[in-house]
């Protein structure tokens, strides 16, 4: 069964601009959640996505946002971007609503977003 | 708020020691603790995970101890390999209500031959 793809892998920007990720769950998984990945503050989750509806959503701006769609895939947008933006955004999905009873999450390799 | 704290940030052992990995929790409720691990380029990987109805736990030379009074959970490597080498990270989640994973900061382990 092929992993979890997120692209792309790396991008840059500018600040100000907007950006969107993408992210495919495994194959029959329902559920994508989304994580910041920074050095200083490790991984904060950003929001969960379970059928198309968001399911829970961390302590971010409204700058960030997403969506997932009818085949599970899901995107993230960042609007207006900030310096302190820069980070790896990793994905990771699950069968069931965050992790279902066995809490079990697979992540993708992450998208690695410079802004300038 | 810190949910889950973690300890040491980094951590050098030579091979064959025993690198520990302290994490403790607030939260009461969190009933499901994961350990991944994370190599550079690669996304967190599920290595490890307790449940808090157990004290311990072993897989293959990874093992978790758990201690529910304290709020406090670690990891173990036995024999520990310089392919061992990455970040580590604790989590904590409360399954039941369906909530998302807590993770602690990372704990970059070095393993040197």
């Amino acid at each position: 069964k092929a992993g979890v793809t997120q692209t792309p892998r790396y991008l840059i920007k500018t600040r100000g601009q907007q950006v969107t990720l993408s992210c495919s769950p495994i194959s029959g998984h329902r559920s994508v959640s989304w994580y910041q990945q920074t050095p200083g503050q490790g991984l904060q989750f950003l929001f969960e996505y379970f059928s198309e509806t968001q399911r829970n959503k961390g302590n971010f701006p409204g700058r960030f946002s997403g969506r997932q769609f009818s085949n599970s895939r899901s995107e993230m947008n960042v609007s207006t971007l900030e310096l302190g933006d820069s980070a790896l955004y990793l994905c990771a999905s699950s069968p069931a609503p965050s992790g279902g009873v066995r809490g079990t999450q697979y992540f993708g390799p992450g998208t690695r977003l410079t802004v300038l | 708020q810190q949910q889950v704290k973690q300890s040491p940030q980094s951590l050098i052992v030579q091979k064959g020691g025993i690198p520990i990995i302290n994490c403790a929790y607030e939260n009461t409720a969190f009933d499901y603790f994961p350990w991944y691990q994370q190599f550079p380029g690669k996304g967190p990987a599920l290595l490890i995970a307790i449940r808090p109805d157990v004290s311990e736990k072993k897989e293959g030379r990874f093992t978790i101890s758990f201690n529910k009074s304290a709020k406090q959970f670690s990891l173990h490597i036995m024999d520990s390999q310089p392919g061992d080498s990455a970040t580590y990270f604790c989590a904590a989640q409360r399954v039941s209500g369906n909530t998302p994973l807590v993770f602690g900061k990372g704990t970059r382990l070095s393993v040197i031959a």
